[in-house]
């Protein structure tokens, strides 16, 4: 059983378009939501992260929309740009600092 | 600093065969998990530990077994290696409470034959 379900799993988007990568949740005991970005053969690395009782986060060209009510949130990736193109992990937080991460969305950005 | 050190980088191993995928981390980080990758299953927990001497079962803990005598080093054993566990494993340590800002090894790709 997924606990955070994340879409589309891939998703294409010309250069200084907006990308966006969706995740939904259904435990409402999860109380941090991180996103991680992977390049092939590296590990997943922190790229911005948003508690529950914030609807909107920005760091950089990157912004998380969070909806408490609908248990949802999302990616944003403003202007995005060839070097965005990775894949893409929502993540949650639940007990004992456990993440339980979305399946992934390949972004590619085209020139 | 080296940050998460794993190894070895690819193995192949056989049916029933063991194993150890080491982890190491030079941060005095407190958290690590094990997590592998699958494709379209995203990363799913095998075991974390809180400090050395504690650790505690993930989602997918069948299989593997770890240990924590060190805060540095979080070795995952493969008791006896099935096809299923043909994976990336990934490690991961963490400096905050939260557990959030977890720094994540390269990855140890293995295959079982």
């Amino acid at each position: 059983q997924q606990q955070v379900k994340q879409s589309p799993q891939s998703l294409i988007v010309q250069k200084g378009g907006i990308p966006i990568i969706n995740c939904a949740y259904e435990n409402t005991a999860f109380d941090y939501f991180p996103w991680y970005q992977q390049f092939p053969g590296k590990g997943p690395a922190l790229l911005i992260a948003i508690r529950p009782d914030v609807s909107e986060k920005k760091e950089g060209r990157f912004t998380i929309s969070f909806n408490k009510s609908a248990k949802q949130f999302s990616l944003h990736i403003m202007d995005s740009q060839p070097g965005d193109s990775a894949t893409y992990f929502c993540a949650a937080r639940g007990g004992a600092q456990k993440l339980v991460f979305g399946q992934g969305t390949r972004l590619t950005i085209n020139p | 600093n080296a940050g998460v050190t794993q190894t070895p980088k690819f193995q192949v191993l056989k049916t029933g065969q063991s194993m150890t995928l080491q982890c190491a981390q030079d941060m005095n980080h407190e958290y690590m998990s094990w997590y592998r990758q699958d494709p379209g299953m995203g990363l799913r927990l095998i075991h974390y530990s809180v400090g050395a001497g504690i650790t505690d079962q993930g989602e997918v803990p069948n299989g593997y077994n770890v240990s924590r005598s060190t805060t540095e080093d979080f070795p995952l054993r493969l008791l006896s290696a099935a096809p299923s566990q043909t994976s990336v494993y990934f490690c991961a340590s963490s400096y905050d409470t939260l557990g959030v800002g977890y720094t994540f090894g390269s990855g140890t790709r293995l295959t079982v034959v």
